[in-house]
């Protein structure tokens, strides 16, 4: 199983890249990295998926390292809207592990 | 709008109450979920079904009976309740095959008094 760690909160100011880091030092060889996020009064939302290689969406950016052991969310250019909980999922036999995940509060 | 509704939003029971919890979605999918998110502790699975069958029951007290009469609606019913059972309820769904992308409905505030 890959256990993922995240930090508890960062700031970002509006307009500016999010840089959120996830660390999973115990994934495997075939296992992907989803992150997810849940906005207040709202439920989860699926951002975006990878393996290795670097994924890119309408909603954000997806940086792996080559090892494998940690991964990056980019959210290009942060807006107000964007503040909410950001979780680095572990997925396993069609189960999704949520953490604590990292609240993300975007300042303008 | 993410395609999954859920009624009601807001519920306030009795701990002799029998409730149900209802969840749809318009989008095609054939997996449906059921969630528990409680204050401070991470969302935690609560039932799956697949093609209406259930597949996973996360060792969730039988006070929680689901249902799934077809692949677009799902029923969460609710008796004897305990107040640690106040909760938000999140339904979810998607295709079997992307079960990691999963779309959420706005969840029921659950209150047990």
């Amino acid at each position: 199983d890959a256990k993922t760690t995240q930090p508890t909160s960062m700031d970002c100011a509006e307009g500016r890249a999010a840089n959120l880091p996830c660390n999973h030092s115990t994934i495997s060889g075939n296992e992907y990295v989803y992150w997810y996020r849940q906005i207040h009064s709202q439920g989860p939302q699926y951002i975006i998926h990878g393996l290795k290689n670097n994924e890119t969406n309408e909603m954000a950016s997806l940086i792996i390292t080559e090892d494998r052991k940690s991964s990056t969310l980019i959210l290009p250019h942060a807006t107000l809207r964007d503040t909410a909980v950001y979780y680095c999922i572990d997925y396993n036999d069609y189960k999704l592990s949520f953490g604590a995940g990292t609240t993300v509060t975007v300042r303008a | 709008e993410t395609g999954v509704t859920q009624t009601p939003r807001h519920l306030v029971m009795g701990m002799t109450n029998k409730k149900s919890l209802k969840c749809e979605q318009h989008l095609g999918h054939n997996a449906m979920y059921w969630y528990k998110q409680s204050a401070k502790k991470p969302l935690e699975l609560m039932f799956v079904y697949n093609f209406k069958e259930q597949t996973e029951n996360n060792s969730v007290p039988s006070r929680f009976s689901p249902e799934c009469p077809n692949s677009s609606h799902l029923f969460l019913h609710l008796h004897t309740l305990q107040p640690e059972d106040s909760a938000l309820y999140l339904c979810a769904s998607s295709h079997l095959e992307r079960s990691y992308e999963q779309y959420f409905g706005p969840g029921t505030r659950l209150t047990v008094t």
